[in-house]
């Protein structure tokens, strides 16, 4: 029962255009969500997150966008570099107390 | 100077054998997790720990045992271990109340294999 789902694996992007990483998740209690980078042989680090309350969310080169009606979220990267090559996991969490729930994550490839 | 450290990284071990993985974090967080990313790469909560208290307890087997000695430390100890015990163990650590009040933060992660 895959409450984050991430269906795409991999996504390949060249240095400098835009990486758009999906994310769609199926409890409607989730009301906060966020995404963690990692890398080979370290453990996930976290990169932003957003609330129910807001669409949007951008931090630098980072931006997370919600759509609650579609259980949707999206991460964009611009541009894309190089050093973001990484394992990208959606995350939610509900009500307090509860845990993280993870999504399988994509691997972001970024060629120069 | 870690944050979140584990050991062992790298655990090799036959079926049937007891291992202990050890988590000590210096954020003064209050509390503790161990996640489990499995072979289809999920990463999935077993436990949390909030000032030594268990706190969450998902669908685990009993051969795992979290053992929290203080709130800088989560241990997990797994009795007759199993095949499908192979995984990348994850400890995490963060304030009370996250992620709203702040973030994970996550060890390297302890890999251990099964044979």
């Amino acid at each position: 029962d895959q409450q984050v789902k991430q269906n795409s694996p991999s996504l390949s992007v060249q240095e400098g255009r835009i990486s758009i990483l999906n994310c769609d998740y199926t409890n409607s209690m989730f009301d906060y969500f966020l995404w963690y980078k990692k890398y080979p042989a370290e453990g996930p680090t976290f990169l932003i997150s957003i609330s129910s309350i807001k669409d949007k969310n951008e931090d630098g080169r980072f931006t997370v966008f919600l759509n609650k009606s579609a259980k949707h979220l999206s991460l964009h990267i611009v541009p894309s570099q190089p050093g973001d090559s990484a394992v990208y996991f959606c995350a939610a969490s509900g009500q307090a107390g509860t845990a993280l729930i993870f999504g399988k994550g994509t691997t972001l490839s970024v060629s120069s | 100077d870690t944050a979140v450290s584990q050991t062992p990284k790298y655990l090799v071990t036959q079926m049937g054998n007891d291992k202990s993985i050890k988590c000590e974090q210096n954020l003064g967080h209050d509390t503790m997790y161990w996640y489990k990313q499995d072979s289809k790469k999920f990463l999935k909560i077993m436990f949390s720990y909030n000032n030594k208290e268990l706190i969450i307890n998902e669908t685990v087997p009993n051969r795992f045992s979290p053992k929290s000695p203080d709130k800088a430390h989560l241990n997990l100890h797994i009795n007759s271990l199993e095949l499908g015990d192979s995984a990348v163990y994850f400890c995490a650590s963060s304030q009370a109340g996250a992620p709203r009040t702040g973030e994970l933060f996550f060890g390297e992660g302890s890999r251990l294999t099964v044979l």
